[in-house]
């Protein structure tokens, strides 16, 4: 089984649309769960990030973690077509992360 | 706010040179890594480092990899005999020190160096 599988893609919603991006994981001593973005030949830029189940907001965007289900999943509201990109999901115990493949999202204006 | 950079953007070589990648860590942060993405897959960890020694590595990482902290502002990561598979984007990220809230492990990425091996 692989450690972290992300939901493949690619998608494309109209812009307004509400956004769910999801990844499964499966390392119950993952501790902490990170989402980045990745535009096109760019390094990962960190969104979002929590150690905990439940929900952390920040702005448009909301992560949240179940970990009795082992499920993360990032809630982007209002899409607007700059937030097309590839989503990254991540999560790690110690000093190493482990990625989901990632999804491109496209919002159409 | 402060980024990490790397250096060069891109890199071309012939199969069995040695390379450097560098990067230069956000400047209060005390722990470094650097990650590849061969195109089309998944980041790959390949190695941390904290004081002034590997803390963590993959099985990626064998004897053609080193990395180093010369000085106070920089990262290097050498592979010493490239390989065609060795062509990637790697990157490097830091975290840790910062303040401001932040947590060792919220990890900021550099812009990478595209690995070109011939």
């Amino acid at each position: 089984q692989k450690e972290v599988e992300q939901d493949p893609g690619p998608l494309s919603v109209p812009e307004g649309a509400i956004v769910s991006l999801n990844c499964t994981y499966s390392n119950s001593a993952f501790q902490y769960f990170m989402w980045y973005r990745q535009y096109s030949r760019k390094g990962p830029e960190l969104l979002m990030y929590t150690y905990s189940s439940g929900n952390k907001e920040d702005g448009r965007f909301t992560a949240q973690v179940d970990k009795s289900s082992k499920y993360i999943s990032l809630f982007i509201r209002d899409s607007q077509p700059s937030d097309s990109a590839t989503y990254l999901c991540a999560t790690g115990a110690n000093s190493k992360l482990t990625f989901g493949k990632g999804i491109t999202l496209s919002v159409r204006p | 706010e402060p980024e990490v950079t790397q250096t060069p953007s891109h890199q071309v070589t012939q199969m069995g040179q040695e390379v450097i990648l560098r990067c230069v860590p956000i400047s209060n942060h005390l722990y470094f890594y650097w990650y590849r993405q061969i195109l089309g897959q998944k980041v790959e960890f390949l190695v941390s480092f904290y004081n002034n020694e590997i803390s963590e590595k993959s099985e990626i990482f064998d004897d053609q990899f080193s990395v180093e902290r010369p000085d106070g502002s920089n990262f290097t990561l050498k592979i010493r005999s490239t390989k065609l598979e060795d062509s990637a984007m790697y990157f490097c990220a830091s975290s840790g020190g910062g303040g401001g809230g932040r947590l060792v492990s919220e990890q900021f990425f550099g812009p990478g160096t595209r690995l070109t091996v011939l």
